[in-house]
């Protein structure tokens, strides 16, 4: 089953523009990560950020947590054409179960040039 | 580039047939987690090795089935192949055992059942 859900599905935007994604889940976690995918292929690590924190930044990433509305967002600033992909939140299943992630559907971010 | 390797990176098969897909681990993780990603989902979790045994196992029959080696690398066998095992299969390495921390993708296996 899934637990995460992205939002929105589809995004499409111009170069240079702001991407943001959102992501609900359903349980406690200890953290979430966000993954990235290139049509088809093995999933990049972009970001993690643990259930004590509020927000983490890594280059042009910005990724907020709000555990009490067990929900987050991924915002890209200036975005690139090569950022085109399919973003994934993922989450561990807290407590005895941290031992596997659990991904949503994904967002599928298209950038045009 | 993750250090994670899979083999092979297509396989077409035929509906009762059995299938082993290989990967090899990040250098000094010790940690295999296997993922099936049907067309358009999000990749859903089939089990966990670490040290060798079955560490945690997702919603799938007993015909998924795994081994770890000494080495760390894994073996992900299906057996009586269905249609729906049609999918991409992705394994992840990690360097701390029991633990959900940052999870280094393979490329994934692209499998096809007629």
């Amino acid at each position: 089953s899934q637990q995460g859900e992205e939002d929105p599905q589809a995004l499409s935007i111009q170069e240079g523009e702001n991407a943001t994604m959102n992501c609900s889940y359903k349980t406690s976690i200890n953290n979430l990560q966000w993954y990235r995918q290139n049509s088809g292929r093995g999933l990049v690590h972009l970001i993690l950020i643990r259930s004590n924190e509020r927000e983490k930044h890594s280059g042009r990433l910005r990724v907020t947590l709000d555990t009490s509305k067990k929900s987050s967002s991924l915002l890209i600033t200036a975005s690139r054409a090569a950022d085109t992909a399919s973003y994934f939140c993922a989450t561990d299943g807290g407590g005895g179960s941290n031992y596997k992630l659990t991904f949503g559907k994904g967002t599928l971010l298209t950038v045009n040039p | 580039e993750t250090g994670v390797t899979q083999s092979p990176t297509h396989l077409i098969k035929t509906r009762g047939q059995q299938v082993t897909l290989r990967c090899s681990s990040q250098s000094g993780h010790n940690t295999v987690s296997w993922y099936q990603q049907a067309l358009g989902q999000g990749p859903q979790f089939i089990f966990q090795y670490y040290r060798e045994e079955e560490n945690g196992r997702g919603n799938f029959p007993p015909r998924f089935s795994g081994l770890q080696f000494p080495n760390y690398s894994s073996e992900l066998n299906v057996n009586a192949l269905e249609l729906d095992d049609s999918a991409l299969y992705l394994c992840a390495s990690s360097p701390r055992g029991a633990n959900s921390d940052t999870q280094y993708f393979g490329p994934g296996t692209r499998l096809t059942v007629l």
